[in-house]
């Protein structure tokens, strides 16, 4: 039973135009959502979190917004650049005893110069 | 220093071989994990030390051995692997097991069982 799922395996867009990545979640205990972005053959990096009090969080070209009535959540990429290529992972997890933290299957994002 | 340093960064073993993975953050993070991932896959949790302490053991096999020697390093004792087995190795710390701060993962061992 997957908990965290981003059902595109990939997207690719123009340089400089919008990345929307999009990804659902089922447990409706997840409070804490985070955004890994992975290289090959590195470790996954952390990019940008929500907690479920917001909506949305801001940091520089990156967006998440939070949809908790639809437990979805979708990072925006404006504008895109050629080194986002990558993996993005979506997480989710909740703040208890037994937390842990669990990925979605990931994206492939390729931005086209 | 805002890193998780894990060694080797590849590694290449016989089944028969006893090998260990290390992992290290100077971050005074009290929690660390140990992920496993597969080409295309996400990563797999397979341990959590919270305080020293193994807190979560997700049904791994005992080829795989944890060992957390103080709160800045953890270790991953590899015996009598499987090709199977193979795959990248994350290691991971966050402030605390809640996850609230998130998570800072390592770069990974490349781990290849022949």
């Amino acid at each position: 039973d997957q908990q965290v799922k981003q059902n595109s395996p990939s997207l690719s867009v123009q340089e400089g135009r919008i990345s929307i990545l999009n990804c659902d979640y089922t447990n409706s205990m997840f409070d804490y959502f985070l955004w890994y972005k992975k290289y090959p053959a590195e470790g996954p990096t952390f990019l940008i979190s929500i907690s479920s009090i917001k909506d949305k969080n801001e940091d520089g070209r990156f967006t998440v917004f939070l949809n908790k009535s639809a437990k979805h959540l979708s990072l925006h990429i404006v504008p895109s650049q050629p080194g986002d290529s990558a993996v993005y992972f979506c997480a989710a997890s909740f703040t208890g005893a037994n937390s842990k933290l669990t990925f979605g299957k990931g994206i492939t994002l390729s931005v086209r110069p | 220093d805002t890193e998780v340093t894990q060694t080797p960064k590849h590694l290449v073993m016989g089944m028969t071989n006893k090998k260990s993975l290390k992992c290290e953050q100077h971050m005074g993070h009290r929690a660390m994990y140990w992920y496993k991932q597969k080409a295309k896959k996400p990563p797999e949790l397979m341990f959590v030390y919270s305080y020293e302490k193994l807190s979560i053991n997700e049904s791994v096999p005992s080829r795989f051995s944890p060992e957390c020697p103080n709160s800045s390093l953890l270790n991953l004792h590899l015996h009598a692997l499987q090709p199977e087995d193979s795959a990248l190795y994350l290691c991971a710390s966050s402030q605390s097991r809640t996850g609230v701060y998130g998570y800072t993962f390592g770069s990974g061992t490349r781990l290849t069982v022949v």
